[in-house]
């Protein structure tokens, strides 16, 4: 099983340009989140999708919107990029969600100039 | 408000030594804490959890110790070998929505395992 998959793994964009991140999970999993990770610091949880057909706004969800596709897909969108969201994205699912055992994507390296 | 930190920022121990990796959180409402390991290069992969009606859980070479009297989580590695070395985060509960995965997590320590 590939896991969680993410595409692209790298991205440099302008400030003000759009972008996509995708994210599939092959696991059956009803649960999908979007987390940064900045420098030195732990990942902070911007969207999250409970189940199918649901998303909730994170800690940190200004400047992004998301879509929860099918059960297997959830995407991340940068409407207009702003240096501010220079950081390496993660996503992750979790079968359920009563566990914190998520099982997360290899990364993907966004470089806003 | 909630946080969640780490006293360590580098831990560094000889191969087969144990390693102690500590943690302190603020939000003594706090039930529910997780341990997860990051690779250079890799995304987090999940260690250990622990809830708060329990004292210590054991895994694998792994023992989490919650101390609720002082707000503090450990994480202790039995017998530590070189692919240990990664940088290990402690999270919590983020205490909104109904999902268990939404996590705060804390700054990382980074442990370097020598040979």
């Amino acid at each position: 099983n590939a896991g969680v998959t993410q595409t692209p793994k790298f991205q440099v964009l302008k400030t003000g340009q759009s972008m996509t991140l995708q994210c599939a999970q092959d696991m059956n999993h009803n649960s999908m989140y979007w987390y940064r990770q900045d420098p030195g610091m732990g990942l902070r949880l911007i969207y999250y999708s409970a189940s199918e057909g649901t998303t909730d706004k994170g800690e940190v969800p200004n400047g992004y919107n998301v879509s929860r596709l099918n059960k297997r897909e959830f995407s991340l969108r940068l409407e207009s990029a702003a240096p501010s969201q220079t950081s390496v994205y993660f996503c992750a699912s979790s079968s359920q969600t009563d566990t914190g055992e998520l099982f997360f994507g290899e990364g993907s390296r966004l470089t806003v100039l | 408000g909630e946080s969640v930190g780490l006293h360590l920022p580098t831990l560094s121990v000889q191969e087969g030594d144990n390693s102690i990796i500590n943690c302190a959180y603020s939000n003594s409402a706090s039930d529910y804490f997780i341990w997860y390991k990051q690779e250079s290069g890799k995304g987090p992969q999940f260690i250990i959890d622990i809830r708060s009606n329990m004292d210590k859980r054991q895994g694998q070479r792994v023992t989490v110790l919650l101390n609720k009297t002082v707000k503090h989580l450990s994480l202790q590695i039995a017998a530590t070998q070189p692919g240990d070395s990664a940088v290990y985060f402690c999270a919590e509960r983020a205490g909104y929505g109904g999902s268990q995965g939404n996590l705060i997590f804390g700054k990382g320590t980074k442990l370097s395992v020598k040979p």
